[in-house]
């Protein structure tokens, strides 16, 4: 079974909207890390949020994480074409042992 | 649910030797693509394949081969290992469905000494 699973697998959305991707895991983990992947090329990392860590921002990206509940969630606002990839959680327990999720494709409409 | 398979999960060898890393995608699958992560860097696509044939190349050395077998699974060949090949490879597999979404397998950390 997969460490992370992301939900929605598939999210269309008009240019301007909000677009929120939940992801889950099964273990304890250091931190939980979000990375966009174009075009099925290599994946770049967005943002890191450690387990001690509640919320992170970076620009239009606001990551949470709840541990109790083991998902953390990618909220990207004010959506543009340009955003149209798809998002990976991966989970770091430690020993840099990451397991990545299923991945969301997100598709920003024009 | 099944997931990819990746074996080993842990490989140690030395400069100048050979490494075949194994990926196995999940059943019914017909893409596999593997991944080379550095310390500290991002996840860098290295190469696909489709239907047992290559559809998309990276950034792979040409120390470095692959190929995908009629059962699907793919094994990435390393030759003349170097100490910067230390990584984690990751493989993910997808079916051809339009939405394409990658499964990533758990990685093999190859650690060369």
């Amino acid at each position: 079974s997969q460490q992370g699973e992301e939900d929605p697998q598939a999210l269309s959305i008009q240019e301007g909207e909000n677009a929120t991707m939940n992801c889950s895991y099964k273990t304890s983990i250091n931190n939980l890390q979000w990375y966009r992947q174009n075009s099925g090329r290599g994946l770049v990392h967005l943002i890191l949020i450690r387990s001690n860590e509640r919320e992170k921002h970076s620009g239009r990206l606001r990551v949470t994480l709840d541990t109790s509940k083991k998902s953390s969630s990618l909220l990207i606002t004010a959506s543009r074409a340009a955003d149209t990839a798809s998002y990976f959680c991966a989970t770091d327990a430690g020993n840099n042992d990451m397991r990545f999720g299923a991945g969301t494709r997100l598709t920003v409409k024009p | 649910a099944a997931g990819v398979i990746q074996s080993p999960r842990h490989l140690i060898k030395e400069k100048r030797e050979t490494a075949t890393l194994k990926c196995y995608p999940i059943p019914r699958h017909d893409t596999v693509y593997w991944y080379q992560q550095g310390p500290g860097q991002d996840p860098q696509f290295l190469i696909s394949f489709y239907e047992k044939m290559q559809s998309d190349k990276g950034s792979i050395p040409d120390r470095f081969s692959a190929q995908q077998f009629s059962d699907y699974h793919s094994e990435l060949n390393m030759s003349s290992l170097e100490l910067g090949d230390s990584a984690l490879y990751f493989c993910a597999s997808s079916k051809v469905t339009g939405e394409d979404t990658q499964y990533f397998g758990p990685g093999t950390r190859l650690t060369v000494l």
